[in-house]
């Protein structure tokens, strides 16, 4: 059965600082991949999708970025976080035009 | 483009009382419809989901939602509530095939109905 993975699962960062969110997904090969962020009554937000290794696709202008460097692995980063970057964030996978799964998501606090 | 609307932000009903969590979609292309549950500080569960076939679908855990072409609906209802089903549900719509171009891949959510049971 496939399972994903989200670490860490809180993190609390001072502003201007970097940030790295990893994702890994297992039992399954070549799976879309999706990052989302959920804030306080604005529902979700997608923010990255890839389809395959190297192949990102940006919903949202920010200063966020994804890398895809493995077929199961997708990693969200920043160079320097701001205020607004606090919330919560969920990792996906999907099969093409089919369900999502999410992962159990990372709760980031910028402080 | 597709959207989700979501009509009610919160639905609070008492133990034992049937619920409707009202979901309506637009959409210019066929769709596929699902609806999410999220327990606090957790991720999303899929609960059910409309490819194809029956306009009715139901959850394991009592849950059903029907799939309205006419009026681009997918409520989801369940004839008694337990203290257990509080959490955020989210709609959410995909294109079906064939697609029409880029961004055949996303779901599209609606902003969430938070269903509280009151014992």
């Amino acid at each position: 059965s496939q399972t994903i993975h989200q670490w860490p699962a809180t993190l609390v960062q001072p502003v201007g600082s970097p940030l790295s969110l990893e994702c890994t997904v297992e039992g399954t090969s070549n799976p879309n991949l999706y990052w989302y962020r959920q804030a306080a009554g604005r529902g979700l937000q997608l923010l990255f999708y890839s389809v395959g290794i190297g192949q990102i696709s940006s919903e949202v202008p920010q200063n966020l970025s994804a890398s895809r460097p493995q077929d199961r692995q997708f990693i969200l980063s920043s160079k320097k976080l701001l205020l607004s970057d606090s919330g919560f964030y969920l990792c996906a996978w999907g099969t093409g035009a089919y369900e999502q799964y999410f992962g159990p998501g990372t709760r980031l606090t910028v402080t | 483009a597709q959207s989700v609307t979501q009509l009610d932000s919160q639905v609070p009903v008492f133990e034992e009382a049937p619920v409707e969590l009202r979901c309506n979609y637009s959409s210019s292309v066929s769709v596929y419809l699902f609806w999410y549950v999220q327990y606090p500080n957790q991720g999303l569960q899929l609960l059910l989901k409309y490819l194809s076939g029956s306009t009715l679908v139901e959850s394991i855990n009592g849950f059903e939602a029907e799939f309205n072409k006419s009026q681009t609906s997918f409520h989801l209802r369940k004839p008694s509530v337990h203290i257990s089903d509080t959490a955020e549900y989210f709609c959410a719509v995909t294109e079906s095939p064939p697609y029409s171009g880029a961004g055949s891949y996303q779901l599209t959510f609606g902003k969430g109905t938070k269903l509280s049971v009151i014992p």
